[in-house]
């Protein structure tokens, strides 16, 4: 199985503050890797698909960048409602493998 | 608008089985491949298992295969996952999504608490 590794586990930040969000695969999957977004209680969202494309409606704030084996996940400026927790899934081969999650707060 | 819409969740004795839906609206269900994931207290996301469109082909994650059994009813628009064996290790909240390898859209996810 790939593994996906995914930092911080955690992480506190302000309104307005760029935050950067690492996964690193144990083994090469090009560029199929998706980001979500998921808030307590509610379903998780697709945010960027294919490591750098923004999923329809979502605000262009967040970014992501990155092939082979490091990614990373990007808020440009840190919003309140972007409190949840974001999580890395590769889909180059199954089982499909996700990150442990970054919980992020302000 | 898609809404996917799980039902069935609750309290299991370990070793019974359950059954979970989701009932899905504003797609042509039939042209989707539909997924299972779960999320298991202080832990991350976990893929369960993958039907296709058509009900063909069924795929399974290791820790759930041989026990669970993903099925669709496309004249109902309704994914269905039989849940048998069951252990505490699978007490967690399970997601259906739309697709697979991109899980488009999600349901809000229902409680399956496995415990004597």
């Amino acid at each position: 199985d790939i593994q996906m590794t995914q930092s911080p586990a955690s992480l506190s930040a302000s309104v307005g503050d760029r935050v950067i969000i690492t996964c690193q695969a144990s083994q090469d999957i090009t560029n199929y890797l998706n980001w979500y977004q998921h808030k307590p209680g509610k379903a998780p969202k697709l945010l960027i698909y294919d490591a750098s494309n923004l999923a329809a409606g979502v605000p262009s704030r967040f970014r992501g960048s990155g092939s082979g084996t490091d990614f990373s996940f990007t808020i440009i400026s840190l919003q309140p409602e972007d409190i949840a927790t974001y999580y890395c899934q590769q889909y180059v081969n199954l089982p499909y493998t996700f990150g442990q999650g970054t919980k992020l707060e302000i | 608008e898609v809404q996917l819409l799980e039902s069935g969740g609750g309290f299991v004795q370990p070793g019974r089985s359950a059954r979970l839906s989701c009932a899905a609206s504003g797609f042509i269900f039939s042209d989707y491949a539909m997924t299972w994931v779960r999320l298991a207290p202080g832990k991350g996301l976990e893929w369960v298992s993958t039907i296709s469109g058509g009900g063909g082909s069924t795929y399974y994650a290791d820790s759930v295969r041989g026990r669970f059994t993903v099925s669709r009813d496309n004249s109902k628009d309704t994914l269905f996952l039989h849940m048998n064996s069951l252990s505490v290790e699978d007490t967690a909240t399970y997601y259906c999504a739309q697709n697979w390898k991109i899980f488009k859209s999600w349901g809000q996810g229902v409680l399956v608490t496995v415990s004597s």
